[in-house]
C-alpha cells in the first residue's frame, strides 16, 4: 500500500520560503507510471493545485504560482519537495502531496496534509 | 475563486438520490476528463471518480459520474450518513494545470 507523508515547518514568516518534503513509502518514486503533485487548501476553501513533477524531472506549475514555486525529486530518498518563496498570509493552508497516474491523470494516493501558517 | 463552479452545499435524507453539479469551460471540462474527490471531515481528499465515469476499486457503485459538454455531475444513490463530506470536481485545463471546483458540502439530514 502506497503511503505519502508531508513534513516541514508548520510556521513560516512572511517573505520567507516555505519548504515541505513528501516521503513516499510502499512504492518507488522512480516509476515512470506516476507523477508527483502538491495541492493546497486554505481553511474553508477549495483545493488549489500547485504543481507536479515527473520522474524525468519535468515540472509543471500553476501559472498563478509559477514565479515562486519549485518542485524537485530525490529518488535516493524516495522523496519529493516543494519550495514556495516570498510567502504571505495568503499562502496559509493545508498542503497535501499526492501521487498521480500518468495514464489516468488522476490523483490516487494523498498524504494526510500538513498545516502551514504564515505569520510573524 | 475556483475555475470550476459547484454549488456550495447539497443535502438529502438517507436512501435518497443526490446529484452535485460541476460547471467549467471548453478549455477544461469540455476537452478533458473530469475527476471527483471525496473529503471526509478532517481528512485528505480521496479519489471517487476518474475519467468522467470510472470508479476506483473499493468505491461503491452508489457513486456515479457523468459529463455532458462543459458540465459534469456526481450522483449518489441510496444516501448514507457516512456520505456526509465535501465533494470536489477537477479537470485538466488547456494550460496543463489541474483546476478544481470550490467543493460542495453534502449534508445527510
Amino acid at each position: 500500500q502506497v503511503q505519502l507523508q508531508e513534513s516541514g515547518p508548520g510556521l513560516v514568516k512572511p517573505s520567507q520560503t516555505l519548504s515541505l518534503t513528501c516521503t513516499v513509502s510502499g512504492g518507488s518514486i522512480s516509476s515512470a507510471s506516476y507523477y508527483w503533485s502538491w495541492i493546497r487548501q486554505p481553511a474553508g476553501k477549495g483545493l488549489q493545485w500547485i504543481g507536479r513533477i515527473y520522474t524525468s524531472g519535468n515540472t509543471y506549475y500553476n501559472p498563478s504560482l509559477k514565479s515562486r514555486v519549485t518542485i524537485s525529486v530525490d529518488t535516493s530518498k524516495n522523496q519529493f519537495s516543494l519550495k514556495l518563496t516570498s510567502v504571505t498570509a495568503a499562502d496559509t493552508a493545508v498542503y497535501y502531496c499526492a501521487r498521480g497516474g500518468v495514464a489516468t491523470r488522476d490523483l490516487d494516493y494523498w498524504g494526510q496534509g500538513t498545516l502551514v501558517t504564515v505569520s510573524s | 475563486q475556483s475555475v470550476l463552479t459547484q454549488p456550495p452545499s447539497a443535502s438529502g435524507t438517507p436512501g435518497q438520490r443526490v446529484t452535485i453539479s460541476c460547471s467549467g469551460s471548453s478549455s477544461n471540462i469540455g476537452s478533458n476528463y473530469v475527476y471527483w474527490y471525496q473529503q471526509l471531515p478532517g481528512t485528505a481528499p480521496k479519489l471517487l471518480i476518474y475519467r468522467n465515469t470510472q470508479r476506483p476499486s473499493g468505491v461503491p457503485d452508489r457513486f456515479s459520474g457523468s459529463k455532458s459538454g462543459t458540465s459534469a455531475s456526481l450522483a449518489i444513490s441510496g444516501l448514507r450518513s457516512e456520505d456526509e463530506a465535501d465533494y470536489s470536481c477537477a479537470a485538466w485545463d488547456a494550460s496543463l494545470s489541474l483546476v478544481f471546483g470550490g467543493g460542495t458540502k453534502l449534508t445527510v439530514l
